[in-house]
């Protein structure tokens, strides 16, 4: 059964620190990683990872995919409150369906 | 339209009462997916279409559930002889192309009382 593991569950950090976020998987037929923020309902995305070792990055956030290892890691650096949020970590899989197989989601709090 | 568009935003159901979730895609996107997500939990997926074939509906957790896109935009998610395990956010998304990422839906925050 595929299976994405996120850790750690839930973060609380001061304005200016840098988190890293953690994400594992297992599945069958590998396509590609995302990573999205979820504040109230809808989840917004982040980025979509499909090569190992290219970072992406969208200002004071950045990830990067080890398909070795299965794992992906989200950093954020001089956090504001503003990320204050659920972090998402998603796969999705090639042949059949095009469905995403979520973790359980990154609590972050950033405290002033 | 500019996003995914749901309604209604909030629903309260009486156990045993049907209930119907719209979901209004991004024009012009070929993939709308449907995914429940309980509380402090992941999404989890229910079904899947391309234009209007239901290409995967593994998620569906019994045969109460039901979806629909019968002219390949706007989807239907029927609950009947809805339950209190049923109270969840409903998540719709879609997609241009799977090498593009999805684009969610504000959801429908289900409540069975």
């Amino acid at each position: 059964e595929d299976k994405v593991v996120q850790s750690p569950l839930s973060l609380v950090v001061h304005e200016g620190d840098t988190v890293t976020l953690n994400c594992s998987y297992e599945v069958t037929n590998f396509r590609s990683l995302l990573w999205y923020k979820q504040e109230k309902k809808a989840p917004t995305f982040l980025f979509m990872l499909t090569s190992s070792g290219i970072e992406k990055k969208s200002g004071r956030l950045s990830s990067i995919l080890d398909k070795k290892e299965l794992f992906s890691i989200l950093n954020i650096t001089a956090t504001q409150t503003g990320d204050s949020a659920v972090y998402l970590c998603a796969v999705a899989t090639q042949g059949g369906s095009e469905k995403l197989v979520f973790g359980k989601g990154m609590k972050l709090t950033v405290n002033p | 339209g500019a996003g995914v568009s749901q309604s209604p935003r909030y629903k309260v159901a009486k156990r045993g009462q049907d209930v119907a979730l719209r979901c209004d895609p991004i024009s012009g996107h070929v993939s709308l997916f449907w995914y429940q997500q309980a509380l402090g939990q992941g999404p989890e997926f229910l079904t899947y279409f391309q234009n209007e074939a239901q290409l995967d509906k593994s998620g569906l957790p019994s045969d109460r559930f039901f979806a629909e896109r019968p002219e390949g935009s706007v989807s239907t998610l029927k609950i009947q002889r809805t339950q209190q395990e049923d109270s969840a956010v409903y998540l719709c998304a879609s997609s241009l192309d799977k090498n593009y990422g999805y684009t969610f839906g504000s959801g429908t925050r289900l409540t069975v009382v």
